[in-house]
């Protein structure tokens, strides 16, 4: 399989710990992008990478939340002291450089549960 | 600023019903847009898209039309399949990078 990878699928932890998050992005992408959904509402826009390079975060993005994309490869999202409020699904997505429409490829997405 | 509004859910169909789902932008200047489906289970997926006025994006039976006008890039399709039942999020991107989506829809389509 070719597509977006993210691990874990599932994490459930208590309040005030740290919790780290993996995507692989599809090879040849060079845009990465992470999400967090809430139930019932759609993917809110988190960070985005083009390379190694971070070129966008969403203001909502608060500071315990810090994102790495090393080697232009896959990319980690960590999220420190958490809280109730962080419980979501962290989607991540990848795609190509090229095309003024060029579609998103999404992962599975790992669901945080914190208690 | 840029924003998706969709119809609210849930929706429910009779298999081969005809499907709407409503979804207005506000945008500066020339968003494309899109339809992304997700199945129970999986992540989302792209079903259509448009990157102009007036373009017509189809796949699978359904389709959008990029209207400037009314600023709406309705989901339809003729009829529709158990298969079908899923979320739709309609999502506009526009000359940044980050993808604008809506709320979403959960369509619920019984034999």
């Amino acid at each position: 399989d070719t597509g977006v990878s993210q691990d874990p699928r599932h994490k459930i932890t208590k309040r005030g710990q740290n919790v780290t998050f993996r995507c692989d992005p599809i090879s040849e992408h060079n845009r990465l992008y992470w999400y967090r959904q809430t139930l019932g509402q759609g993917p809110e826009f988190l960070t985005y990478f083009q390379n190694e390079a971070q070129l966008e975060k969403s203001r909502l993005l608060s500071d315990r939340f810090s994102a790495e994309r090393p080697k232009g490869s896959f990319s980690t999202l960590e999220i420190q002291r958490t809280e109730q409020g962080d419980s979501a699904m962290y989607l991540c997505a990848s795609s190509s450089l090229a095309g003024a429409g060029n579609e998103q490829f999404f992962g599975p997405g790992t669901r945080l549960t914190v208690l | 600023g840029n924003s998706v509004t969709q119809m609210e859910g849930p929706v429910t169909l009779s298999e081969e019903a005809f499907l709407t789902i409503n979804c207005t932008y506000t945008a500066t200047g020339y968003p494309s847009l899109f339809w992304y489906v997700q199945y129970p289970g999986e992540g989302l997926q792209l079903l259509l898209k448009a990157t102009k006025a007036d373009d017509k994006g189809s796949n699978k039976g359904f389709e959008a039309t990029y209207r400037k006008e009314t600023t709406s890039f309705h989901l339809e399709k003729g009829s529709v399949q158990v298969s079908d039942s899923a979320v739709y999020f309609c999502a506009l991107k526009n000359t940044g990078n980050q993808f604008y989506f809506g709320t979403g829809t959960s369509l619920t389509v019984i034999p």
